[in-house]
C-alpha cells in the first residue's frame, strides 16, 4: 500500500532563508507526486507534480521540488522564502497511470516565516 | 471563469440539526471528490463521486452522512443529526479526468462546519 510521510509538522525559518520541506513515499510502483499549498482558511492550490521527464520539477512562487526515486523522496525547496509563503504544505501521491485514482495525502507540514 | 465553488463558507448548526454543504465543480469537471480536515490535521478521503455516480464512498461514515452528485446541479454532502465531532472544513475537489489521468484536483475554498 501506498503512503506519504511528511516528517516535520513544523517548519520554522527566517525571512530570505532557503528551505526545505521533506517529503518521503512508499510505493512498489511508479507514481506520479504532488505538491499543494493551504494558505489560511482557504482551500488547496497546486504548487507543482511530478509525472515523467525530468526529476526537478518548477513551479509557482519560486518553489522547486526533486524526484528521487532511490530515495522514494519529492522534498520541496525554495532558495529564498518570503512572509507570505507561511501556509500549511501538503504533498501527495498517486499511482501512475492506472485506474487507482485515489491521492493519498501526508499530514502537512507548516511552514511558519520569522521576520 | 469560475474554479471550485462551495457553499456555504462557514455553517453553524446545532447537535442533532442536518447541515447540507454545496459544491460546484469547475466547468467541465464531471469528478468530484469530498475532503474532511480537521484542527492541526491533514485531508481525510470521504467520498468520490462521478455524475449521478458514486465511485467511492470508503471514507465516509456509513451512518448519518451521504453524498450526490447529480445529472444537472452541483455535489452535495448532506450530514443528518450533527454532532460536535462533526465540526470540522470540508473540502471539495474537482478534477477533469477519472481513473487513469494524472489526477490533479482543483479546490474549493472550503465550507467550516460548527456544532454547537
Amino acid at each position: 500500500a501506498q503512503s506519504v510521510t511528511q516528517l516535520d509538522s513544523q517548519v520554522p525559518v527566517f525571512e530570505e532563508a532557503p528551505v526545505e520541506l521533506r517529503c518521503n513515499y512508499s510505493s512498489s510502483v511508479s507514481v506520479y507526486l504532488f505538491w499543494y499549498v493551504q494558505y489560511p482558511n482557504q482551500g488547496l492550490q497546486l504548487l507543482l507534480k511530478y509525472l515523467s521527464g525530468s526529476t526537478l520539477v518548477k513551479g509557482i512562487n519560486g518553489f522547486e521540488a526533486e524526484f528521487n526515486k532511490s530515495q522514494t523522496s519529492f522534498h520541496l525547496r525554495k532558495p529564498s522564502v518570503h512572509i507570505s509563503d507561511t501556509a500549511e504544505y501538503f504533498c501527495a501521491v498517486r499511482q501512475a497511470p492506472d485506474s487507482n485514482y485515489q491521492l493519498i495525502w501526508g499530514a502537512g507540514t507548516k511552514l511558519i516565516i520569522k521576520p | 471563469n469560475a474554479g471550485v465553488m462551495q457553499n456555504p463558507r462557514h455553517l453553524v448548526r446545532r447537535r442533532g440539526q442536518e447541515a447540507r454543504l454545496r459544491c460546484s465543480p469547475m466547468k467541465g469537471h464531471s469528478h468530484v471528490y469530498w475532503y474532511r480536515q480537521l484542527p492541526e490535521e491533514g485531508l481525510k478521503f470521504m467520498v468520490y463521486l462521478q455524475k449521478e455516480n458514486i465511485i467511492d464512498e470508503s471514507g465516509m461514515p456509513k451512518e448519518r452522512f451521504s453524498a450526490e452528485f447529480p445529472k444537472e446541479g452541483p455535489s452535495i454532502l448532506r450530514i443528518q443529526q450533527v454532532v460536535r465531532g462533526d465540526s470540522a472544513a470540508y473540502f471539495c475537489a474537482s478534477t477533469l479526468q477519472g481513473p487513469g489521468g494524472t489526477g490533479e484536483l482543483f479546490f474549493g475554498e472550503g465550507s467550516r462546519l460548527t456544532v454547537l
